[in-house]
């Protein structure tokens, strides 16, 4: 079946030791989000490339960055975490433009130590 | 500017009892919109979505949302819930241009008890 990947689906870091989360895809979908959820809370959207074109929102902290070397493989790197960037981390895909529906990994659990 | 507003954070109800989780939208432009489910420790899964057309939308496990652009509501509805459907339910919306960048409400938890 087509599906949305990430790995690991939980991850424990320390305090500023650097972390990469990684997702892929199978659908051969264009564009590739990457969502932080805090407990109890929204997705909150941090980034997203169309093709290799990488989009960051306005209020993603520079301490999160964000690899795409193809199609399939979307990474999210955390370069010094601290114990506010304890989250679930969703990655999404969807087709491109005029295409409204996203399909979502299963969430990698990040723990900050 | 897209915002999703879902005033109830928990539902609680008895198996076989219907339900209704609310869900309003603002926007100044015309969007589509999302009902997304997530059980615990996994991601999200489509629920329904209205595009275009039959305001009425349905899904396969017997939930239907109905759009009311006068009311900018999509409120979600399921005659008879079971405990299966225990679970958080996020609304989203997005415009229907550009990339449909999606804007998530902040969620209801259904809590379906025997």
């Amino acid at each position: 079946d087509a599906m949305v990947i990430q790995n690991p689906r939980y991850q424990v870091t320390q305090f500023g030791k650097p972390v990469t989360l990684s997702c892929s895809q199978t659908l051969n979908h264009n564009v590739m989000y990457w969502y932080q959820q805090k407990s109890s809370q929204a997705p909150k959207l941090l980034f997203h490339y169309y093709d290799k074109d990488f989009n960051n929102e306005a209020d993603t902290p520079d301490n999160f960055q964000s690899r795409r070397p193809n199609t399939s493989f979307c990474f999210l790197d955390i370069r010094s975490p601290g114990l506010g960037d304890a989250a679930m981390y969703l990655c999404a895909t969807s087709r491109g433009q005029g295409a409204a529906e996203q399909y979502f990994g299963p969430g990698t659990r990040l723990t900050v130590t | 500017a897209q915002s999703v507003t879902q005033l109830d954070s928990q539902v609680p109800v008895f198996e076989e009892a219907p339900v209704e989780l609310r869900c309003n939208y603002s926007s100044s432009v015309s969007v589509y919109l999302f009902w997304y489910v997530q059980y615990p420790n996994q991601g999200l899964q489509l629920l329904l979505k209205y595009l275009s057309g039959s305001t009425l939308v349905e899904s396969i496990n017997g939930f239907e949302a109905e759009f009311n652009k006068s009311q900018t509501s999509f409120h979600l509805r399921k005659p008879s819930v079971h405990i299966s459907d225990t679970a958080e339910y996020f609304c989203a919306v997005s415009d229907i241009t550009g990339f449909q960048k999606l804007v998530f409400g902040t969620g209801t938890r259904l809590l379906v008890s025997p």
